[in-house]
């Protein structure tokens, strides 16, 4: 395991729904992310946090609202979304923002939106 | 603006053989350059990194990568393929020149490994 937990695994919703995802990370990390991956795109970056602070938003829809308590943890609110927004929301974390620190993903949370 | 590159959708190698996954980048800076792999439905795990200093990089599982500065190109080698290799490969950049307050790590499509038993 990565040391970035995710919760759901799972998920669907309708358009009108509100949910979250959750992800927790035990490795002492300063920054967190969450990115979509959807079939056959790259990697597409939503979020960016820093000591708890958000330092990118890549022009997501309003209809992601990104919220970081602390340091250990990061939620992604969902409200009003689309089928397109259907995907795999992953969440990682590393040591810091400089260049050279890798990622570490979470597992991920499959979201369906019919 | 920073792009990666991965030429193969799939590679397929037999069990045993050597395996390369191709990797071509293109910074204005120095190059960070990163592979990860994904297993079905998992996150991705980080295997190696270049920064700076020695051209090759070994990393986890027994893979290693080539950094080559005149052919920008990092690809991601194994001497000995194992079937439990299969999975789907992202090779990342993020550019040295980019400047305070750019974070982006830009990946490529991804290129799915087969190793045939």
């Amino acid at each position: 395991e990565t040391g970035v937990t995710q919760t759901p695994r799972h998920l669907v919703m309708g358009m009108t729904n509100k949910k979250s995802l959750k992800c927790e990370q035990h490795l002492g990390h300063n920054a967190m992310y969450w990115y979509k991956q959807s079939a056959k795109k790259p990697l597409e970056l939503m979020f960016v946090y820093s000591l708890e602070e958000r330092v990118e938003n890549n022009s997501v829809p309003s209809r992601f609202s990104p919220e970081c308590p602390n340091s250990s943890h990061l939620f992604l609110h969902l409200h009003t979304l689309q089928p397109e927004d259907s995907a795999l929301y992953l969440c990682a974390s590393s040591q810091g923002m400089s260049l050279q620190y890798e990622q570490y993903f979470g597992p991920g949370t499959r979201l369906t939106v019919t | 603006a920073q792009s990666v590159a991965q030429p193969e959708d799939q590679v397929n190698v037999a069990e045993g053989n050597p395996l390369t996954v191709k990797c071509t980048y293109s910074v204005s800076g120095n190059p960070y350059l990163f592979w990860y792999v994904q297993y079905p439905n998992r996150g991705l795990q980080f295997l190696l990194k270049y920064i700076t200093g020695d051209n090759l990089v070994k990393g986890s599982y027994g893979f290693e990568a080539e950094f080559n500065k005149s052919q920008t190109s990092f690809h991601l080698k194994k001497p000995s393929a194992l079937v439990s290799d299969s999975a789907l490969y992202f090779c990342a950049v993020r550019d040295g020149n980019s400047g305070a307050g750019s974070y982006q790590l830009t990946f490529g499509k991804g290129t799915k490994l087969s190793v045939i038993p």
